[in-house]
């Protein structure tokens, strides 16, 4: 295990739904990572926390909010999705912003209906 | 515009062969290079990070060589075991701007019996 947990590992829901996922870590890390996998597409980049202040937010839909309560814990809220945010939502963390390595999660694969 | 292209796009061997799966970018200016390996419904997770200097690095049977004049990188898997079936992502870091990551789409190995 890296250290970095996500709940729920799978989600459906539909696109009036109003959802949340979870990210956890247990590696005293100051940075945070929200991205988005989709089939046969890189990894992109959605939001960075640092010292829960968010620090970059790479022209994601409003539809996503994410939240950072403390340096442990990222949220990222989900409400009235489209069909075409389906993918695999992964949270990752590093001790800091910059050269360090990132500790990824397992995942939440979502399913928009 | 910074780009990360990784060959083959999938790839299937026998269990005991070796392979070699390529990597080139653009990425400017350069920073780091990293290897993540991505089991089915998992999060990514690191092999191997490579600066400048670093022209050579060994994981066990994986071995990463970086050219940073034709920016081309390589990851060689040595005895090929079924567990090895995965996707290898290629990431490589730009300096500065808290060291944004490029991602490669990965090369999808299949060991086979």
């Amino acid at each position: 295990e890296t250290g970095v947990t996500q709940t729920p590992r799978h989600l459906v829901m539909g696109m009036t739904n109003k959802k949340s996922l979870k990210c956890e870590q247990h590696l005293g890390h100051n940075a945070m990572y929200w991205y988005k996998q989709s089939a046969k597409k890189p990894l992109e980049l959605m939001f960075v926390y640092s010292l829960e202040e968010r620090v970059e937010n790479n022209s994601v839909p409003s539809r996503f909010s994410p939240e950072c309560p403390n340096s442990s814990h990222l949220f990222l809220h989900l409400h009235t999705l489209q069909p075409e945010d389906s993918a695999l939502y992964l949270c990752a963390s590093s001790r800091d912003r910059g050269i360090y390595e990132q500790y990824f999660g397992p995942g939440t694969r979502l399913t928009v209906t | 515009k910074n780009q990360v292209e990784q060959s083959p796009q999938s790839l299937i061997i026998l269990e005991g062969k070796n392979c070699t799966l390529q990597c080139n970018y653009t990425v400017s200016p350069f920073s780091n290079l990293r290897w993540y390996k991505q089991d089915t419904g998992r999060g990514p997770v690191s092999l191997t990070i490579m600066t400048f200097s670093e022209n050579t690095k060994s994981n066990g049977r994986y071995t990463a060589t970086l050219d940073a004049d034709t920016k081309q990188s390589s990851l060689h898997i040595t005895a090929s075991q079924l567990s090895d079936s995965a996707s290898y992502i290629c990431v490589v870091s730009a300096m500065g701007g808290g060291n944004k990551l490029t991602f490669g789409t990965g090369t999808q190995l299949k060991v086979e019996l």
